[in-house]
C-alpha cells in the first residue's frame, strides 16, 4: 500500500538556521502531497500542500517541492524561529484517506 | 468559535470500562474522523464517516465504534477499555471532495489505569 517516509526526530536547532525535513513517498500514480504541523497540545493544522509533480508548495516561510523522480517532498525553511517548535508531519492522499509519516519532532532553541 | 471541538479533553479510566468522546464541528463539513496518535507521535487513522459510508480501518478492534447522531457529531465509544487503549485521540473534518485539508480537534489524552 501507499506510504511516506519521514527522517527520524528529534531535530534541535538554533534560531535562524536552515531547516530541511526529509520525506519520502510510496504510491501508486502520482498523489498529492501535504505537510501538517502539531504544536504543542494542539490537534494538526495543514501547512502546505502540492497537488502535481513540480509543484512548490509554501506557507509561513515553509516551502516544499513535489519531485516526482526522486519521490520526494522535503520540507525546508530558511531561517526557523522558537515559535516553530512542533512536530511536523509528510502525508499523501491514498483512498481518499490520508496516510501520514511518522512525525518529526523540531525544537529551536533561542 | 472552535471550528472541531472535543470533549474531554482529558479521560482517565480502569480497565474494563466503557467510554465515550464527543467530538462536534461548526464548519459545515460532511465528513469527519477519528485517528489515534500513540507516545511516539505516530498517527493512525481510526475511522472515516460520512453520511454515505463508513470506513473502518480494518487494524482498528470492534471494540472501538464511531456514532454519528447527525451530520455535526461524530462520537467514539470504546467498549472493555484496555492499557493499550492510552493515546491520544483526535478528531478531524473535511468537505467532501477536499479530504486532504482536514481540520482537527485538540485532542483527548485517554489514560487507561
Amino acid at each position: 500500500g501507499d506510504s511516506v517516509t519521514q527522517m527520524e526526530g528529534p531535530v534541535t536547532l538554533s534560531e535562524e538556521a536552515f531547516l530541511t525535513i526529509n520525506c519520502t513517498y510510496t504510491a501508486t500514480g502520482y498523489p498529492s502531497l501535504f505537510w501538517y504541523v502539531q504544536y504543542p497540545g494542539e490537534g494538526l493544522q495543514l501547512l502546505l500542500k502540492a497537488t502535481k509533480a513540480d509543484d512548490k508548495g509554501s506557507n509561513k516561510g515553509f516551502e516544499a517541492t513535489y519531485r516526482k523522480e526522486t519521490t520526494s517532498f522535503h520540507l525546508e525553511k530558511g531561517s526557523v524561529q522558537v515559535s516553530d517548535s512542533a512536530v511536523y508531519f509528510c502525508a499523501l492522499i491514498s483512498a481518499r484517506q490520508l496516510t501520514f509519516g511518522s512525525g518529526t519532532q523540531l525544537t529551536v532553541l533561542p | 468559535d472552535t471550528a472541531v471541538s472535543q470533549t474531554p479533553k482529558y479521560l482517565v479510566t480502569q480497565m474494563g470500562n466503557d467510554k465515550s468522546i464527543k467530538c462536534e464541528q461548526n464548519l459545515g463539513h460532511d465528513t469527519m474522523y477519528w485517528y489515534k496518535q500513540d507516545s511516539k507521535k505516530f498517527l493512525k487513522i481510526m475511522f472515516s464517516y460520512n453520511n454515505k459510508e463508513l470506513i473502518i480501518n480494518e487494524t482498528v478492534p470492534n471494540r472501538f465504534s464511531p456514532k454519528s447522531p447527525d451530520k455535526a457529531h461524530l462520537n467514539l465509544h470504546i467498549n472493555s477499555l484496555e492499557l493499550g487503549d492510552s493515546a491520544v485521540y483526535f478528531c478531524a473534518s473535511s468537505q467532501e471532495g477536499a479530504s486532504y485539508e482536514q481540520y482537527f480537534g485538540p485532542g483527548t489524552r485517554l489514560t487507561v489505569t
